[in-house]
């Protein structure tokens, strides 16, 4: 079974670019994560979708980011402009939850690297 | 706002167990306890959950006390590639992964 897929793995851009990030997530998984993770620091919670639907969107900064998952499968995370703050690992997660259970399988991530 | 304490990080020798502590005393009874682990330039993997019972698989064993206030996460035999940072974290399917820091393992030779 392929896992979650993300592309690209890394990205360089000068600030005030914008860029994007791509997310495939395992074949079935209805719940999709973005976290971002700073260096020495765990990941956070960006944004969750429960299909297309964008669930909790709390903690995405949404004057610069956006996200969209058409037709409730992939989807993209795009930052515009990008700040030299925006350095980071971006990573995406997918689950399929059993009652209160939820494993959250993640991708390898795409570091961003802000200049 | 992670709802675990975990140390910042702990050494342990080669073939011998790794035993991870992570204090969750705020957990409700509807919380799965999820252990991760993160590899240098890897997302985060999963290692083990659970809910009330002690629970093993052929990475680790979990063991979680009887009030569910805390878990140790024991690698019965650490080996290098055991190297990365562990995660305990408590959440139902509606809440958030929080992550916090995390415990660094280190594996020595």
């Amino acid at each position: 079974e392929a896992g979650v897929v993300q592309s690209p793995r890394y990205k360089i851009i000068e600030k005030k670019q914008p860029v994007a990030f791509w997310c495939n997530p395992i074949s079935g998984h209805n719940t999709l994560y973005w976290y971002l993770q700073n260096l020495g620091q765990g990941p956070e919670l960006l944004i969750r979708y429960e299909n297309e639907e964008a669930v909790d969107d709390s903690q995405l900064p949404k004057d610069r980011f956006s996200a969209e998952r058409l037709k409730g499968v992939d989807s993209t995370l795009k930052i515009q402009p990008a700040e030299l703050g925006d350095s980071a690992v971006y990573l995406c997660a997918s689950s399929t939850r059993t009652g209160n259970y939820n494993e959250q399988f993640f991708g390898p991530g795409t570091r961003l690297t802000v200049l | 706002d992670a709802k675990t304490t975990q140390p910042t990080s702990m050494d342990c020798a080669e073939g011998r167990a790794a035993n991870l502590p992570c204090n969750h005393s705020t957990i409700s009874g509807n919380e799965y306890v999820y252990w991760y682990r993160q590899i240098h330039s890897q997302g985060p993997q999963y290692i083990i959950h659970g809910l009330k019972n002690n629970e093993t698989n052929e990475m680790a064993s979990l063991i979680i006390t009887e009030d569910r206030k805390s878990s140790t996460l024991i690698l019965p035999h650490a080996t290098l590639r055991d190297t990365a940072v562990y995660y305990c974290i408590v959440s139902n399917a509606g809440n958030q992964f929080y992550f916090g820091t995390g415990t660094s393992l280190t594996v020595i030779p």
